[in-house]
This record gives structure tokens, C-alpha cells and sequence, in this order.
């Protein structure tokens, strides 16, 4: 079964720099979730879209920003990248409607920022 | 073994005995609890979840209880095996469709 698709994988990058991280759902998905987990800790969400419109925002700095495009996949922008930043960010996809709500989670892209 | 609550963040369990993770939620208005897994270097992994109007639901070897007067959640893994050894963490969602509130992750480690 195809699962969701986030690429890089793996991203290195210096501070004040800036990051695209990539998100393909799942097919016929149509909600996209981000969320960012630090060391040890638990993934915290960042923001949502549904059918390519914002649907939620959560804890993303005003330095972030994301899209979802007409194709459903998305985009995380990251801008003046700091050391703070270094994280793993998910990406989850889920199909709204007909009791459907469980969030398919990719594999993650590790930022890290020196 | 048996967590006693995530201010300990490592339960160790011998294989074949069963594991119980404990999970404290806040939000009154949650109506979806769920339980997932993750795999070091991995993506969280959907494990079973629960509806506020339930207490329990069954799954294959797990059994996810909800309190919702003390707000608890527990996962109970039966005959637990080496490949349960990952973080499971508890979430919480207000909508069918709503971002995820994570808890803190409990560290299981299975022991031969």
C-alpha cells in the first residue's frame, strides 16, 4: 500500500538559511497534517490543510509557512533557519468523511541547522 | 511490568509478559484517543485508537482503556514481543479531522 512520501530525508543546512521539506499523502488523501518533534520529545503540530486551504495552525513561527497544492501535496518553507529548528518534522495525511480520520504519518525529514 | 505514569519514561517488560502504558490527557473536549507507536528514526505508527463514548476497544494483542473521569488512557499489550520495543505515545483530538495533542512517549523495552 503506498504511504505518505517526504523527502529529503535527511536536510543540513546553516543557521539564517533557508529549508523546503516535501510532502506526497497518500492517494485520494486530502488532508495534510505538519508537526515537528525535537530530541526526545514528543511531535508537536504545526499546522494543517485541507483541500489545499489552511484548516488549522498550531505552534509554527511566523518564519515557517506552507502550502498545499492543487496536486495535494505540500510544502513546508522554512526561512532564518536557527539551531532551534533542528528537529525531525512529519508530515500526515488523512481522508476526511465516511468515519475515515486515522493520520498516516511519512517517514520524516531530519533538519538539522549548524 | 506496569508504568505507573509517564514521569517514568521507561518501562521494561520480559517477552511474553503483558505491558500496560499509562497516558494522562487534559482536554475535556477530546472525542478521539489514540494510541501509536514509534520506531527509532521512524514515523508514528497508528496502533489503535478510542472514541469518547467508549471504555475499551480491543485490537490485535492491545486493548486500549479510557477513563474519562480521572482523563486516563491505557494501552495494554498481551504477550508482548521484541518488536514491541519502540516509544508509544497517547494522543488526543477534538475532531475526527483535528491536529493531534501528543503526550509524552514511554520508552518499552523488551527483554528476552
Amino acid at each position: 500500500a503506498a504511504g505518505v512520501i517526504q523527502s529529503p530525508r535527511h536536510l543540513i543546512k546553516e543557521k539564517r538559511e533557508t529549508a523546503t521539506l516535501k510532502c506526497y499523502p497518500i492517494p485520494r488523501h486530502d488532508t495534510v497534517y505538519w508537526y515537528q518533534q525535537g530530541p526526545g520529545q514528543d511531535p508537536q503540530f504545526l499546522i494543517s490543510f485541507y483541500e489545499k486551504m489552511q484548516s488549522d495552525k498550531g505552534s509554527i513561527p511566523d518564519r515557517f509557512s506552507a502550502q498545499q497544492f492543487s496536486d495535494y501535496h505540500s510544502e513546508l518553507n522554512m526561512s532564518s533557519l536557527e539551531l532551534g529548528d533542528s528537529a525531525l518534522y512529519f508530515c500526515a495525511s488523512s481522508r476526511t468523511g465516511q468515519g475515515q480520520h486515522e493520520q498516516f504519518f511519512g517517514p520524516g525529514t531530519r533538519l538539522t541547522v549548524l | 511490568g506496569e508504568s505507573v505514569g509517564l514521569h517514568l519514561p521507561t518501562l521494561s517488560v520480559q517477552e511474553g509478559d503483558n505491558s500496560i502504558i499509562n497516558c494522562a490527557y487534559s482536554n475535556s473536549a477530546s472525542d478521539y484517543f489514540i494510541w501509536y507507536k514509534q520506531e527509532s528514526g521512524k514515523g508514528p505508527q497508528f496502533i489503535i485508537d478510542i472514541r469518547s463514548n467508549m471504555d475499551k476497544r480491543q485490537g490485535q494483542r492491545v486493548t486500549v482503556l479510557l477513563n474519562k473521569t480521572v482523563k486516563h488512557l491505557s494501552l495494554q499489550i498481551a504477550a508482548t514481543q521484541p518488536g514491541d520495543s519502540a516509544v508509544y505515545f497517547c494522543a488526543e483530538k477534538e475532531l475526527s479531522w483535528g491536529k493531534l495533542q501528543f503526550g509524552a512517549g514511554t520508552q518499552v523495552v523488551v527483554t528476552p
